[in-house]
């Protein structure tokens, strides 16, 4: 069964603090992860990663894939209010599942002044 | 504007009742996506669509019912089948070529069973 975990589900830091977002994943025929930030109700793109160890960046928000470990991990440095959202994770197959993405649970990041 | 329109964004409805989420776009998207939130739970596939008159469900189909008759329409109907239809609803669309990359969102519909 296809998944994507994520962990961790909360977390709280202070204005000015470095957070890693991480995101596993189980999908058949891998072709892409992505990265949304939803602050109250769309989620809002910020990252498509589809090969190993090429960092995004946007800012202070950076993304990096490992395909041989499964893993994906989304890293903000110098934190402020605004980065308050959920942060989820999803993966997308080819194949059979094409066209469907696989969602994690979400983190909820909250930053305090 | 290009974009995708989510009616209504909040709804009432009693124990027993059908209701239906509109979900309207003028991207010219191929394909169609309805997705339910819970709290903590992230975004689970309710059904989706690749082409017109064509959908395939996702991972928790039951109770809900869709079509496709139109390219830019994708409407969910939430049937008095459906255990715990009180959740958030996001429609979303891609271009096929782009499938398995960004989807688009529309704002949701937050539908409340009383």
């Amino acid at each position: 069964e296809d998944k994507v975990v994520q962990s961790p589900l909360s977390l709280v830091v202070h204005e000015g603090d470095t957070v890693t977002l991480n995101c596993s994943y189980e999908v058949t025929n891998f072709r892409s992860l992505l990265w949304y930030k939803q602050e109250k109700k769309a989620p809002t793109f910020l990252f498509m990663l589809t090969s190993s160890g090429i960092e995004k960046k946007s800012g202070r928000l950076s993304s990096i894939l490992d395909k041989k470990e499964l893993f994906s991990i989304l890293n903000i440095t110098a934190t402020q209010t605004g980065d308050s959202a959920i942060y989820l994770c999803a993966g997308g197959g080819r194949g059979s599942t094409l066209g469907r993405l696989y969602f994690g649970r979400g983190t909820q990041l909250t930053v305090w002044p | 504007d290009g974009g995708i329109t989510q009616s209504p964004k909040y709804l009432f409805r009693k124990e027993g009742q059908n209701v239906t989420l509109s979900c309207e776009q003028n991207l010219n998207h191929d394909a169609m996506y309805w997705y339910r939130q819970d709290p903590g739970q992230g975004l689970r596939l309710i059904y989706y669509s690749q082409i017109v008159n064509d959908f395939q469900k996702g991972d928790i189909a039951e109770g809900y019912s869709v079509s496709r008759e139109k390219k830019e329409s994708f409407p969910l109907t939430v049937t008095s089948a459906q255990k715990n239809p009180t959740a958030f609803y996001l429609c979303a669309s891609t271009p096929l070529q782009g499938v398995n990359g960004e989807l688009f969102f529309g704002e949701g519909s937050r539908l409340t069973v009383l």
